[in-house]
């Protein structure tokens, strides 16, 4: 089945630091992935769509300069949280498809970031 | 714009019992595709069930399965036989397209509880 790796599954920075979040399709090519916010007990809120060679597409109010997507190969997809502050902790999730119709979205298995 | 509407924040359930989660949706679209994923505490999703609405057989998956109403646009999940490893928060999500560029609409969400 389709395998989607996501790392790190937990970090922690200091306020005014980037991270980076991985996400690689293991066993199929995936030209487009997902990159979702969750709060505590609240659904998944679609960020941004990574498109393999060119600019991911944001939804309206996330700001692309904060969330740096990158999908470099048909395999990797990077989010970068650039100058976190506390109000970014938050659970991000990626995912990706090989149809999405047909096969259904596999998840990563999320990261936890905390900004301190 | 496509909407979908979990309307039940919350739902508990008897261990060996049935209990049904519901889920309604807005779409102007003829072909479609719904699915059910489960989040359970590790927070990884899981695939449940996914239904195609050109098909109007109910998808079953074991103890899962779909009450797909197309004409009330209605896509409610029946779990038979709860078991304590079903304790999650449920999300009915929808997408239009086959391709895996296709975005997931998501809903808010059910927490289901099982009770042993």
């Amino acid at each position: 089945g389709a395998v989607v790796s996501q790392h790190p599954s937990r970090v922690i920075c200091k306020s005014g630091t980037s991270v980076k979040i991985e996400c690689r399709s293991l066993d199929f090519q995936a030209t487009t992935m997902f990159w979702y916010r969750q709060f505590p007990k609240q659904s998944l809120m679609l960020m941004a769509t990574s498109n393999e060679g060119s600019k991911a597409t944001y939804e309206q109010g996330v700001e692309k300069d904060k969330f740096l997507i990158n999908h470099a190969s048909l395999t990797l997809s990077t989010l970068t949280v650039t100058s976190a502050h506390p109000e970014d902790s938050s659970f991000y999730i990626c995912s990706a498809s090989k149809a999405a119709g047909y096969y259904g979205y596999t998840f990563g298995s999320g990261t936890r970031l905390t900004v301190v | 714009a496509q909407t979908v509407t979990q309307s039940q924040p919350e739902m508990s359930v008897q261990e060996a019992e049935t209990v049904t989660l519901s889920c309604t949706y807005d779409t102007s679209e003829s072909d479609y595709y719904l699915f059910w994923y489960k989040q359970p505490p590790s927070r990884q999703m899981i695939l449940v069930i996914r239904q195609e609405a050109y098909k109007q057989q109910n998808a079953t998956e074991n103890r899962f399965s779909v009450n797909f109403q197309k004409a009330a646009k209605s896509f409610s999940l029946k779990i038979s036989d709860s078991q304590l490893g079903d304790a999650a928060m449920y999300f009915c999500a929808y997408t239009p397209q086959e391709t895996s560029g296709s975005r997931l609409t998501f809903g808010e969400g059910t927490q289901l509880t099982v009770n042993p």
